[in-house]
């Protein structure tokens, strides 16, 4: 069970490049979110998904696009690369809570993460 | 907006010892979540405490929870070299909501 899979794991863009980040997770988790990890700041939630076909803007969604187009994949995507893009990005998925549902439902499952350096 | 702030920032001990790492929160939560990361890793989840519990065990953790002064606490005991990692909360309202982490350094 390979649990939250990120491709790729390093990267380095040139300013105006575009990319895709992949997140594949093998746990037919309903959620689906996309994280970037800055020094000092914890982690920010970029966008987020319900389900397929489904996206929501997180807290810092500005220079990102997100496509569910299976329930399977959650891409991120940058459309033309910024220096302040320099991150490592983390994808995370968790089930849908129910009530009575033990713990794991509510807690995030998160891949290994994403270095994407933008010069 | 930051909903958990976590204190230290950064903390030494010597192995053995018993490390404790804060987090207060804004509004009122669902529950409250402590993740691991060890470096260049993804956050592994340690341990989730309900916003109707007090404290909770697992192993050698030990969280509690205030929801009055919305601040909750991590405790590991018996501190091993391997536990030298960041720890993170997150706060459960709305939405999942990540404090900048405990970075903890034990010392063999």
């Amino acid at each position: 069970n390979a649990g939250v899979t990120q491709t790729p794991k390093f990267r380095v863009l040139k300013t105006g490049q575009s990319m895709t980040l992949l997140c594949a997770q093998d746990m037919n988790h309903e959620y689906m979110y996309w994280y970037r990890q800055d020094p000092g700041m914890g982690l920010r939630l970029i966008h987020y998904s319900v389900g397929e076909g489904t996206t929501a803007k997180g807290e810092v969604p500005d220079g990102y696009n997100v496509s569910r187009l299976k329930k399977q994949n959650f891409l991120l995507g940058l459309e033309s690369a910024a220096p302040s893009q320099t991150s490592v990005y983390f994808c995370a998925s968790r089930g849908t809570p129910r009530e009575g549902v033990l713990v794991g439902a509510n807690v995030l499952t998160f891949g290994a993460g994403s270095r994407l350096t933008v010069l | 907006s930051q909903q958990g702030e976590e204190d230290p920032q950064a903390l030494s001990i010597q192995e053995g010892e018993n490390a404790t790492m804060n987090c207060s929160y804004k509004t009122s939560i669902n529950n409250l979540q402590w993740y691991r990361q060890n470096s260049g890793r993804g956050l592994v989840h340690l341990i989730l405490i309900r916003s109707n519990e007090r404290e909770k065990h697992s192993g050698r953790l030990r969280v509690t929870l205030d929801t009055s002064k919305k601040s909750s606490s991590l405790l590991i005991t018996a501190s091993r070299a391997a536990d030298t990692a960041s720890y993170f909360c997150a706060a459960r309202a709305q939405k999942l909501v990540f404090g900048q982490g405990t970075r903890l350094t034990i010392n063999p």
